[in-house]
């Protein structure tokens, strides 16, 4: 199984600033036939179901604001959060589909 | 818009059995794969059990084959998830999700539907 490894475990960060979250995967997830990372990332706030931000490692789903900003491939990627508003305070969350069975990272909450 | 609205959850007793519902609607089912997923109480999202659009092919995690089985019925805008023999650790909030690329990220999400196992 991949194991999707997220730094840090909790980001304590002010309103209007940067956040960078982190997440590491076990094994490559960068599929050469297509040039894509299989690598997603959603958004949990309390009593929600996930919501997905990024797909493809960097692709922004429809609606999401556009502070938001997904990086990396291979192995090493990074959520950016250019300019924190409040509603941001969070759990996020990476997940690979690259391979069986499809996993998680353990989330990393987001505080101000 | 999608939605997706779970129901069947509850309280049972270890070695017990529940069978989750997921009735969808604001897409047409039969077009995705589908997916459950569960979240135990203050835990990290484990993917559970996928679907393809004609219930010809099923896919589980390892903790739970022989035990769970994934079914839909497509002219009844519907999901399940039957839950046999079940344990403490299968306790969760169980999300029914849609797949909108065979093996992929899950682009839309219900409620969840809380199982508690415990004596």
């Amino acid at each position: 199984d991949i194991v999707m490894t997220q730094s840090p475990d909790s980001l304590p960060v002010s309103l209007g600033e940067r956040a960078t979250l982190n997440c590491k995967s076990s094994q490559n997830v960068l599929h050469t036939s297509n040039n894509k990372n299989y690598l997603a990332w959603y958004q949990q706030k309390p009593g929600q179901p996930p919501k997905l931000l990024i797909y493809w490692a960097s692709t922004r789903e429809s609606g999401v604001p556009d502070r938001f900003s997904g990086s990396g491939s291979g192995t090493d990627f990074t959520l950016t959060i250019s300019s924190l508003q409040a509603e941001d305070v969070a759990v996020y969350y990476c997940q690979q589909y690259y391979s069986a069975p499809i996993t998680f990272g353990q989330g990393t909450r987001l505080d101000i | 818009e999608a939605q997706l609205v779970e129901s069947g959850g509850g309280l049972v007793q270890p070695g017990g059995s529940l069978r989750l519902s997921c009735a969808v609607s604001g897409f047409t089912l039969s077009n995705y794969w589908m997916s459950w997923v569960r979240q135990a109480p203050g835990k990290g999202l484990e993917w559970v059990a996928n679907i393809n659009q004609d219930g010809s092919q099923r896919h589980y995690v390892d903790s739970v084959k022989g035990r769970f089985t994934i079914s839909r019925d497509n002219a009844k805008n519907s999901l399940y998830l039957q839950l046999n023999s079940l344990r403490a650790e299968d306790t969760a909030v169980y999300y029914c999700s849609r797949v909108p690329g065979g093996y992929s990220y899950y682009d839309a999400w219900g409620q969840g539907t809380l199982v508690t196992v415990s004596s």
